[in-house]
Order: structure tokens, then C-alpha cells, then sequence
């Protein structure tokens, strides 16, 4: 159980074009979603915090007009960098976290497999 | 500033051998610890959680934790070359109920 999946895997784009990435709880409700960016050799960094049907929580310095979430159900969340550019190619992993009422610990995350993507 | 600290090492252990991996934080009043494994170029999988003082046990790992030191460590018992990773401590922030991530500790281990 406890299976996350993200679309696309690998996405290119030309500088200046948006690119949306989508974030799946598969087997359970995510009551909460969270979005990171990994640069190479570096830890995860927590983007924004986002709980169903409400607003995202960004964490500081993190531009909420370029990264635009959205979590309309308790199984998507979508993360939409907008007029990307290159300072932007990064590996942008989600993670969820259920409601407990599945047996799935509210404390635990579950992390989909990464959206790798290139600004050219 | 809520930090978790790790040695990035490359730790290099030989095959066989024990791997003990360490993890240190500043929030005393941290209640729930993860150890994540992150192959290259993969996202992050949870290999255990641990909430309580004491050891935790799931087949060859071992979670330790000791909150009056906030310390928290993996032992990997019986290391294979599969699981050369890096390993991510992390620790709940309880008031955002996010994670905060230690900066990995980056695990050889030697055929």
C-alpha cells in the first residue's frame, strides 16, 4: 500500500513555456500533499504544504505565483511552475500523507517517484 | 531554525559488515523520526519510522533513538552492495507537520 505515482517522469520545455506535474495517491486519501525540489547533491527542500481543498502553504522564499499548487481532491495534487526557465530544472518530488483512517499513519510520507525536469 | 544534521560521509563499509548511520536534531520537541534511502537519481523510500526511546527493529535495520540526546541512528546489519545509497534522516516538525531533512549520509558498500 501507500503507493504515490507522479506525471510526467521526465518533462523538457523551452524557456518561458509552463509545465504542470501531476501528484497521485494511488491506494489511500491524502489528506495532505508536499512538494520538494532536489538540486543535484543536494537534500529535499520543502516547496509548499498543501491540504485538500484549501490554499498551499509556501515555505519561505518560495514564489507562489511561479509554482501554482492546487489540491482539489483528497488523490491529486498538481504543481504548475510557470514561465519556466532554466534557474528552474530541478527533480520536483511529492509526498503524501494520509488520514489515518486507512491505517495509514497521518506522521508518515509517502513519496512519488520524482518529476525530473529540464528548462532549456 | 529547525535543523537535522548528518555526517555525508561516504560511509564505506564492507560487504557483510554492520553500517551505522547517525542523525542529530535540534527540536527538542520532536515525536516522530524517519529514515528515508534514496538510490541516484531516484526519490526517497521509507525504510522505518520511530517514535519511542529505545530500538526499533525490521529485519536487518535497526532505528535507535535517544530524545534526552536527540539522536537518532540506522544500523544496517549484514550490508549488501544494494544497499549503497544515501540515507535521509528526518524529523516531523509537528506545528507544520512537515518534514525537515538532514542532508544525507551517502553509504559504500565494498563487494
Amino acid at each position: 500500500g501507500a503507493v504515490v505515482s507522479q506525471h510526467p517522469s521526465r518533462v523538457i520545455c523551452k524557456s518561458g513555456t509552463s509545465v504542470k506535474i501531476e501528484c497521485r495517491s494511488l491506494d489511500f486519501q491524502a489528506t495532505t500533499m508536499f512538494w520538494y525540489r532536489q538540486f543535484p547533491k543536494q537534500s529535499l527542500m520543502l516547496m509548499a504544504t498543501s491540504n485538500e481543498g484549501s490554499k498551499a502553504t509556501y515555505e519561505q522564499g518560495v514564489e507562489k505565483d511561479k509554482f501554482l499548487i492546487n489540491h482539489a481532491s483528497l488523490t491529486l495534487s498538481t504543481l504548475t511552475v510557470t514561465s519556466a526557465h532554466p534557474e528552474d530544472s530541478s527533480f520536483y518530488i511529492c509526498s503524501a500523507s494520509g488520514s489515518g483512517g486507512q491505517g495509514y499513519s497521518t506522521d508518515t510520507q509517502y513519496f512519488g517517484p520524482g518529476t525530473r525536469l529540464t528548462v532549456l | 531554525q529547525k535543523e537535522v544534521e548528518q555526517n555525508s560521509g561516504p560511509l564505506s563499509v564492507p560487504e557483510g559488515a554492520i553500517a551505522s548511520l547517525n542523525c542529530t536534531y535540534s527540536d527538542r520537541v520532536s515525536q516522530s523520526f524517519f529514515w528515508y534511502r534514496q538510490y541516484s537519481g531516484k526519490s526517497p523510500e521509507l525504510i522505518m519510522s520511530i517514535y519511542s526511546n529505545g530500538d526499533k527493529e525490521d529485519g536487518r535495520f535497526t532505528a535507535q533513538l535517544n530524545k534526552a540526546s536527540q539522536y537518532v541512528s540506522l544500523l544496517i546489519r549484514d550490508s549488501q552492495p544494494s544497499d549503497s545509497a544515501t540515507y535521509l534522516c528526518a524529523v516531523l516538525d509537528t506545528g507544520r507537520r512537515a518534514l525537515t531533512f538532514g542532508s544525507g549520509t551517502r553509504l559504500q558498500v565494498q563487494p
